[in-house]
């Protein structure tokens, strides 16, 4: 099957700083990239949706300020959590789809992000 | 407002001891329903793409089923590697929107 990789796999930093995870479609070529974060025992939530090539669309109450994703290639995005604080702890995962909302989404093994 | 209910939230099972997991969903132009499959700290992984009412599909001990109004993940003969969260989501219009998962443990 399709095979997503995310990197790194877990991060901790410090209050004020800015993190970058990197999400990658090993061998399948991407038109579209998700960027979800899950809470202990809760479901995933969307945070925003990204096309190579175009700006991504954020979910609402999502900061795009806040949260900077890249879509460079069809093969890579980038999620950056600008200015981090500990409210920004979670697990951060990403999918990624080829061709049409008829196509099942792959993810990666996900980031968990710790702010202290 | 599109809708994904699933049931029940948590289900402990013994071994061999057959069961099924519901997802309930009400959306506008159903585009297809997934189920996935999550360990704790690990993303989802990716078991089944329903498209239509009647469909059914099937992997090792699972099989899906889906009718217009819900799917049903039938788990025959589980073992305890079958433990997880299995999660439910559909997928109309642009957003796939996830159910809150059914957390299955399969006790030896």
């Amino acid at each position: 099957g399709a095979v997503v990789s995310q990197h790194p796999s877990r991060v901790i930093c410090k209050s004020g700083t800015s993190v970058k995870i990197e999400c990658r479609s090993l061998d399948f070529q991407a038109t579209t990239m998700f960027w979800y974060r899950q809470f202990p025992k809760q479901s995933l939530m969307l945070m925003a949706t990204s096309n190579e090539g175009s700006k991504a669309t954020y979910e609402q109450g999502v900061e795009k300020d806040k949260f900077l994703i890249n879509h460079a290639s069809l093969t890579l995005s980038t999620l950056t959590v600008t200015s981090a604080h500990p409210e920004d702890s979670s697990f951060y995962i990403c999918s990624a789809r080829t061709g049409n909302a008829y196509n099942e989404q792959f993810f990666g093994p996900g980031t968990r992000l710790t702010v202290l | 407002e599109d809708q994904v209910t699933q049931s029940p939230e948590a289900l402990r099972l013994q071994e061999g001891e057959s069961s099924s997991l519901n997802c309930s969903y009400t959306v506008s132009g159903l585009r297809g329903l997934f189920w996935y499959r999550q360990d704790p700290g690990k993303g989802p992984e990716f078991l089944f793409t329903l498209y239509s009412a009647g469909e059914e599909k099937e992997k090792e001990r699972l099989k899906a089923t889906l009718t217009k109004k819900e799917s049903f993940l039938h788990i025959t003969a589980p073992k305890p590697e079958d433990s997880a969260t299995y999660l439910c989501a559909v997928q109309a219009g642009g957003d796939m929107r996830f159910g809150a998962g059914t957390r299955l443990t399969v006790k030896p």
